[in-house]
C-alpha cells in the first residue's frame, strides 16, 4: 500500500491565525492532492501539485495556499482561518501501473472557532 | 466541465437486501471510473474502478459497469451486510491530461440487522 500521513489529525484554531496541514508520502509519487469534504458537497478539489514546485488551483482554492518543495511533502496552508474553512482535509496521490487509482489520507478534521 | 451525479441519499436497506447506488457522469471522450468507500471516522478507500467502456469493476461483492452509451457507472451489490454501511462516492478522471478526480457528493448507506 502506498504510504500517505497527514498531521495534524485533528485541529482547533482560532479565526483570523495560520494553520499548515501536512501531507507526507513515502514513495514518491508525482501527483499530490488537497481536498475538503463537507456534508452535502462530497469532496472538492482545493490544489494539487504535479512535482515539486508545481502545483495548480482546483474549485475551492480561495483563501488557501499550498507548497511542495519535497516530493515527499505537500503543505496546505489556511493564511487566515475563517468559520466557513472548518472541513474535513483529506490527502491524495495518484498511484500508477497495476494499482493505478488514488490513495487518500485518513484526513485532518480542522475546526476554526 | 466533468461532473458526476449519484442518486440522493440516505438509503437504509434490511440485511441481504439488494443494493443498487446510480451514478451518471458527464465528461468528454473515455474518463476512468471508481467508486470509493467512507466508513464512519474513517478516509476514502477505493472500492473498485474501471477504466474503458464495457469494463466490469468488482470488489468484496460490490460490481459496477462502465457503461458509455448512458455515461452511467451503477454501484450494485446482491446482498449488503450491516458491516457495508458507509458513504459511498462515485468519481471519474478524464482522459487526457487533466489528473483531477472529480466527485460526487455521496450515498449514505445504512443497513440494519
Amino acid at each position: 500500500d502506498a504510504g500517505i500521513t497527514q498531521s495534524p489529525r485533528h485541529k482547533v484554531t482560532e479565526t483570523g491565525t495560520p494553520v499548515t496541514l501536512r501531507c507526507h508520502q513515502t514513495e514518491n509519487h508525482r501527483y499530490m492532492y488537497w481536498y475538503r469534504q463537507d456534508p452535502g458537497h462530497g469532496l472538492r478539489l482545493i490544489h494539487y501539485s504535479y512535482g515539486v514546485k508545481d502545483t495548480d488551483k482546483g474549485e475551492v482554492s480561495d483563501g488557501y495556499s499550498v507548497s511542495r518543495s519535497k516530493t515527499e511533502d505537500f503543505l496546505l496552508t489556511l493564511e487566515s482561518a475563517t468559520s466557513s474553512q472548518t472541513s474535513v482535509y483529506f490527502c491524495a496521490i495518484k498511484t500508477g501501473g497495476i494499482d493505478y487509482g488514488y490513495t487518500f489520507g485518513s484526513g485532518t478534521r480542522l475546526t476554526v472557532v | 466541465g466533468d461532473s458526476v451525479t449519484q442518486m440522493e441519499g440516505p438509503v437504509t436497506l434490511s440485511e441481504e437486501a439488494f443494493l443498487t447506488i446510480n451514478c451518471t457522469y458527464t465528461a468528454t471522450g473515455y474518463p476512468s471510473l471508481f467508486w470509493y468507500v467512507q466508513y464512519p471516522g474513517e478516509g476514502l478507500q477505493l472500492l473498485l474502478k474501471a477504466t474503458k467502456a464495457d469494463d466490469k469493476g468488482s470488489n468484496k461483492g460490490f460490481e459496477a459497469t462502465y457503461r458509455k452509451e448512458t455515461t452511467s457507472f451503477h454501484l450494485e451489490k446482491g446482498s449488503v451486510q450491516v458491516s457495508d454501511s458507509a458513504v459511498y462516492f462515485c468519481a471519474l478522471k478524464s482522459q487526457g491530461g487533466s489528473e483531477k478526480l472529480v466527485f460526487g457528493k455521496g450515498t449514505k448507506l445504512t443497513v440494519n440487522p
